[in-house]
């Protein structure tokens, strides 16, 4: 099976450019997560999505970050524009449903705003 | 709001070495618990789930016990090898997204 995918790996910008990250998840699964990690911490959750609709996008910074998932598969992530404190690992996950089972986590988009 | 709290912060230990990780919730009410290994800029890894009716679980060389009504979680690592070398995290579910602690490096000194 194969797992969560996510690209590009790698993204170096400078402040104020905008930046997209892409996410496709397990086949089958409803719900996808992107999450933040900034250096030292553990990983933040920016939005949810259902099937393609948002449960949960309060921790989204929605003056600069989007997110959307198209026919509830792929999933895109973008900042317009970044800012220094933007630098992080970002991270997709997907799970069958919401709530108690097992989320999968894909290798991550590491970030760094110039 | 959820809290989760991971103690040390980091760990070096001599290869060989059983040992034990600490992690601590602070809302009992949970569905389960995820123990995740995460290697220097990369993603990740799922080594543990338990469930809230269970107390531990076991996969090779890693145990992981909850004990719901204290808010407690321990990961235990035995007979510790080099590749162990890595951030360990725990993680509870919330209403719509999972609570992270911070997490513990763990270094294995060959």
């Amino acid at each position: 099976e194969a797992g969560v995918a996510q690209s590009p790996r790698y993204k170096i910008i400078e402040k104020r450019q905008s930046v997209a990250f892409w996410c496709n998840p397990i086949s089958g699964h409803a719900t996808l997560y992107w999450y933040q990690q900034i250096l030292g911490q553990g990983p933040k959750l920016l939005i949810q999505f259902q099937n393609n609709g948002v449960v949960d996008d309060s921790q989204l910074p929605k003056d600069r970050f989007s997110a959307e998932r198209l026919k509830g598969v792929d999933s895109t992530l973008k900042i317009q524009p970044a800012k220094l404190e933007d630098s992080a690992v970002y991270l997709c996950a997907s799970s069958l449903t919401d709530g108690a089972y097992e989320q999968y986590f894909g290798p991550g988009t590491r970030l760094t705003v110039t | 709001k959820q809290e989760v709290t991971q103690i040390p912060a980091a760990l070096s230990v001599p290869e060989g070495e059983n040992l034990v990780l600490n992690c601590s919730f602070t809302d009992s009410a949970i569905y389960n618990l995820q123990w995740f290994r995460q290697d220097p800029g990369k993603g990740l890894t799922s080594l543990l789930l338990i469930q809230s009716s269970q107390r531990e679980q076991t996969s090779g060389r890693l145990n992981a016990s909850l004990d719901k009504s204290s808010g407690r979680s321990t990961l235990y690592i035995a007979a510790s090898q080099p590749g162990d070398s890595a951030t360990y995290l725990c993680a509870v579910p919330g209403a719509n997204n999972l609570f992270f602690g911070t997490g513990t490096r763990l270094t294995v000194i060959p």
